[in-house]
């Protein structure tokens, strides 16, 4: 693995379905994010994690979770996926207070 | 609240310069990173600016004004390749970067 890495790369999903969007880094990055974008919207961010163990949520967190076990590994959970759940996700990390690295993206259609 | 401004969409030719603009109101600023994002990829990093002034690398240049909440990405001898999408995003008080929707800048030949 070389720096972020993001799976699937894409995903149709019936809607009522729980899906895991899985992330992973090989950094050593303490924080790492998930953002949705939308057309036409910034990216937005959904929850982050400072450091193994902790996460906070961001500005769209409703309707997703995160958990951090290790330094490596931020899943991002849907639940129960509805149609406006449908972006492009993407992971990033850094170390903190410098520019952050992005994984190549996960687009979800959820029908 | 927190607001970036950019323009949605530029044009400019291929040879020439292009100036990309971002105004912002945040709370708390610890820095402004401007991000290239190619249709269908990820943002990748070009640029950050903490304190007032011009920051150079290449054919691409940073500059930044706290006291006017205002900063630019220019971009030099332009070629068919800096066709993509520019983003400006500040870093606030608690470290979050905050985005701007995005500048697509079109290169025409």
């Amino acid at each position: 693995i070389a720096g972020i890495t993001q799976a699937p790369t894409s995903q149709i999903l019936a809607a009522g379905r729980r899906m895991t969007l899985r992330c992973t880094q090989d950094m050593r990055h303490n924080a790492m994010y998930w953002y949705r974008q939308d057309l036409g919207l910034g990216l937005r961010l959904i929850h982050y994690s400072n450091t193994a163990g902790t996460t906070g949520k961001g500005e769209v967190p409703d309707g997703y979770s995160v958990s951090r076990a290790n330094t490596d590994d931020f899943p991002l959970t849907l639940a129960s996926a509805v149609p406006s759940q449908t972006s492009v996700y993407f992971c990033a990390s850094s170390s903190g207070e410098d520019e952050q690295f992005f994984g190549p993206g996960t687009r979800l259609t959820v029908l | 609240g927190q607001n970036i401004d950019q323009p949605t969409e530029m044009t400019a030719t291929e040879g020439a310069i292009v100036q990309i603009n971002c105004t912002y109101q945040t709370s708390g600023f610890n820095g402004l990173f401007w991000y290239q994002q190619h249709a269908g990829e990820a943002p990748t990093f070009l640029s950050y600016n903490v304190l007032d002034g011009l920051e150079e690398k290449g054919r691409f240049s940073s500059f930044l004004s706290r006291s006017k909440g205002y900063s630019y990405l220019l971009l030099k001898e332009l070629q068919m390749k800096d066709s993509a999408s520019y983003l400006c995003a500040v870093m606030d008080s608690n470290y979050q970067l905050i985005w701007g929707a995005g500048t697509k800048l079109i290169i025409k030949p």
